[in-house]
């Protein structure tokens, strides 16, 4: 298999504070994982491309100082939401690739953040 | 510059009836496609993919896509529907010369099969 898990899967934080989401690949090596942002009814926004070892790669208009992203391991990468607002709740998605298995992007369960 | 059109933001069907969800794709060199399903508040549950070979792939769960170059087109069908095949379906492309691995996701399609 190929599973990713996200941590936490929900998480309610108060304006100003910051919040780490954890993406982790269990039973695979990731060289590269993704992180998107769902609003309601939506479709995937691409916010950044995490490869390990490198700063990540930030779509644009992604503020790279306010979505924080580190991939520290093959299995590891986090997202942590710096000084959160209102605005910044939604629904954020992870996925990771299989090194040495390119074609597949494999997605965790997804992380409900609500700014309060 | 790549993209991803799913041209309807609903489908309905009755259940035991047959599906389709439509997608069209641009997109520069050979294309990458896949087709994903996301239940509420889950991530994405991958469905089926074409890379090369034949044009139809069959996937999970009875669903099958067919990959028309002519068209640009990668419709995903299944011939009987479920009421559990309620859910919301993305498409997406990368290019085959894409070193990223990025894709690009067409804007969801809610399938709704009632009883």
């Amino acid at each position: 298999g190929a599973v990713v898990s996200q941590h936490p899967s929900r998480v309610i934080c108060k304006s100003g504070t910051s919040v780490k989401i954890e993406c982790r690949s269990l039973d695979f090596q990731a060289t590269t994982m993704f992180w998107y942002r769902q609003f309601p009814k939506q479709s995937l926004m691409l916010m950044a491309t995490s490869n390990e070892g490198s700063k990540a790669t930030y779509e644009q208009g992604v503020e790279k100082d306010k979505f924080l992203i580190n991939h520290a391991s093959l299995t590891l990468s986090t997202l942590t939401v710096t000084s959160a607002h209102p605005e910044d709740s939604s629904f954020y998605i992870c996925s990771a690739i299989k090194q040495g298995a390119s074609y597949e992007q494999y997605f965790g369960p997804g992380t409900r953040l609500t700014v309060t | 510059a790549q993209s991803v059109a799913q041209p309807e933001d609903q489908v309905n069907v009755a259940e035991g009836n047959p599906l389709t969800v439509k997608c069209t794709y641009s997109v520069s060199g050979n294309p990458y496609l896949f087709w994903y399903v996301q239940y509420p508040n889950r991530g994405l549950q991958f469905l089926l993919k074409y890379i090369t070979g034949d044009n139809l792939v069959k996937g999970s769960y009875g669903f099958e896509a067919e990959f028309n170059k002519s068209q640009t087109s990668f419709h995903l069908k299944k011939p009987s529907a479920l009421v559990s095949d309620s859910a919301l379906y993305f498409c997406a492309v990368r290019s085959s010369t894409s070193n990223t691995g990025k894709l690009i996701f067409g804007q969801g399609t809610t399938l709704q099969v009632k009883p």
